[in-house]
């Protein structure tokens, strides 16, 4: 099985909303990470958790806070965002987040902020 | 720094073969992944390759050469579902990190 779940598929927002996204994985991975993909760009790491502590944060504005409850879960909670925040949110998750592990990603929440 | 280079687009007909190239210059190797990617939809894992050489998955086949920082991605008797974007993404020296190239989006035509 190497199945991620994310919820929900779709979320549209306003600009002054608190929403949150969720991702599951039951592999026993113990690294989980979010991405942001703008269409027909690549995926770009937002923040990565190994052991259920946030070792990667690239320089994410602070509207976007993640958590990670236990070592099958993931959250990203969202406040206040932009327009330019508009794009698909995808969880993976790894092994270890060693250098040689595979990335499984899950189908992704497409959000849309007005 | 990383650059990860593949071409943008590729267009081939149903049952053809298509070769997607990747080049890359990284700061450290430990193994290239190739994904493919429906439009909206999760990037799904297809190969890793570490070693120098050719991994072959049913119609599907990656090759690496790590002295000439290349890869290809080789499909085979391609049919209208492998109408996707395909991505390079390169592991590095740091833990958790992919360098993704920006995909080649591929077309197969009747």
């Amino acid at each position: 099985d190497t199945e991620v779940t994310q919820t929900p598929k779709h979320l549209v927002m306003g600009m002054t909303n608190k929403k949150s996204l969720k991702c599951e994985q039951h592999m026993g991975h113990r690294a989980m990470y979010w991405y942001k993909q703008k269409a027909k760009k690549p995926p770009e790491l937002m923040f990565v958790y190994s052991y259920e502590k946030l070792s990667i944060n690239e320089s994410v504005p602070s509207r976007f806070s993640p958590e990670c409850p236990n070592s099958s879960l993931l959250n990203l909670h969202l406040h206040a965002l932009q327009p330019e925040d508009s794009a698909l949110y995808l969880c993976a998750s790894s092994p270890s987040g060693g250098r040689t592990d595979t990335q499984y990603f899950g189908p992704g929440t497409r959000l849309t902020v007005l | 720094g990383q650059n990860i280079d593949q071409p943008t687009e590729m267009t081939a007909t149903e049952g053809a073969i298509v070769q997607i190239n990747c080049t890359y210059q990284t700061s450290g190797f430990n193994g290239l992944f190739w994904y493919q990617q429906h439009a909206g939809e999760a990037p799904t894992f297809l190969s890793y390759n570490v070693l120098d050489g050719l991994e072959e998955k049913g119609r599907f086949s990656s090759f690496l050469s790590r002295s000439k920082g290349y890869s290809y991605l080789l499909l085979k008797e391609l049919q209208m579902k492998d109408s996707a974007s395909y991505l390079c993404a390169v592991s590095g020296s740091n833990d958790y990190k992919l360098s993704f190239g920006a995909g080649t989006t591929v077309t197969v035509r009747a």
